[in-house]
């Protein structure tokens, strides 16, 4: 199916485990983000990617890793999950994020979400 | 830094009554403002954005936004309201410079309850 998929949707783990969320983009979209969703903070960026082996740090990056070793694939892993990562995970991707000649080009498209519980 | 504010958790309206959703923002420079909305379980879905032009954008299932730049704000608004517009409705903004990463910025989103 066309689109953005996330799995899985729910995860339930312990304190220490690693974790990979996964992400995945039918559209090409050269751009892949990383938030995480809290009461009281919005959506916060944790990684993107600009392209495949392109990726940088967001806004909350601590205790997250990411590769994009694939267009179309942007895995989020927690090293060794810690309670405070306990949240809601959103993908999404983009196709640019040029200036005005580009306006589709930033809308941003999101996955359904990964629920993540760290015990 | 950019910055934006949704200052009411929640707003109430009834079924058919006209609705606003208020959002500020902080930016350097010109700003590309965008609202998105979020169903129960689900992610979030483009309604509308504004880049450049017509102060007054058009979006998705008949809501509009104004942009206003001496009040620095970004309302979202909607003459008629339906039931199923209850959600969760998130403003974002990032600055609208042509080179170079510019991240979105969200605010912290304002639930819309419609009662029948």
């Amino acid at each position: 199916d066309a689109g953005i998929t996330q799995s899985p949707r729910y995860k339930i783990t312990e304190t220490g485990r690693q974790v990979t969320l996964m992400c995945h983009q039918t559209w090409s979209h050269s751009y892949m983000f990383w938030y995480r969703q809290d009461l009281g903070h919005g959506l916060r960026l944790i990684y993107y990617s600009a392209a495949a082996d392109i990726t940088d740090k967001g806004e909350v990056p601590d205790g997250y890793v990411v590769s994009r070793s694939k267009t179309e694939n942007f895995p989020l892993t927690l090293e060794s999950a810690t309670r405070s990562q306990t949240s809601v995970y959103f993908c999404a991707s983009s196709e640019g994020l040029t200036g005005e000649g580009g306006l589709a080009k930033n809308i941003q498209y999101f996955g359904a979400g990964t629920r993540l519980s760290v015990l | 830094a950019q910055s934006v504010a949704q200052p009411e958790d929640q707003v109430n309206v009834a079924e058919g009554n006209p609705l606003t959703v208020k959002c500020t923002y902080s930016v350097s420079g010109n700003p590309y403002l965008f609202w998105y909305v979020q169903y129960p379980n689900r992610g979030l879905q483009f309604l509308l954005k504004y880049i450049t032009g017509d102060n007054l954008v058009k979006g998705s299932y008949g809501f509009e936004a104004e942009f206003n730049k001496s009040q620095t704000s970004f309302h979202l608004k909607k003459p008629s309201a339906l039931v199923s517009d209850s959600a969760l409705y998130f403003c974002a903004v990032r600055r609208g410079r042509n080179t170079g990463f510019q991240k979105l910025v969200f605010g912290t989103g304002t639930r819309l309850l419609v009662s029948p």
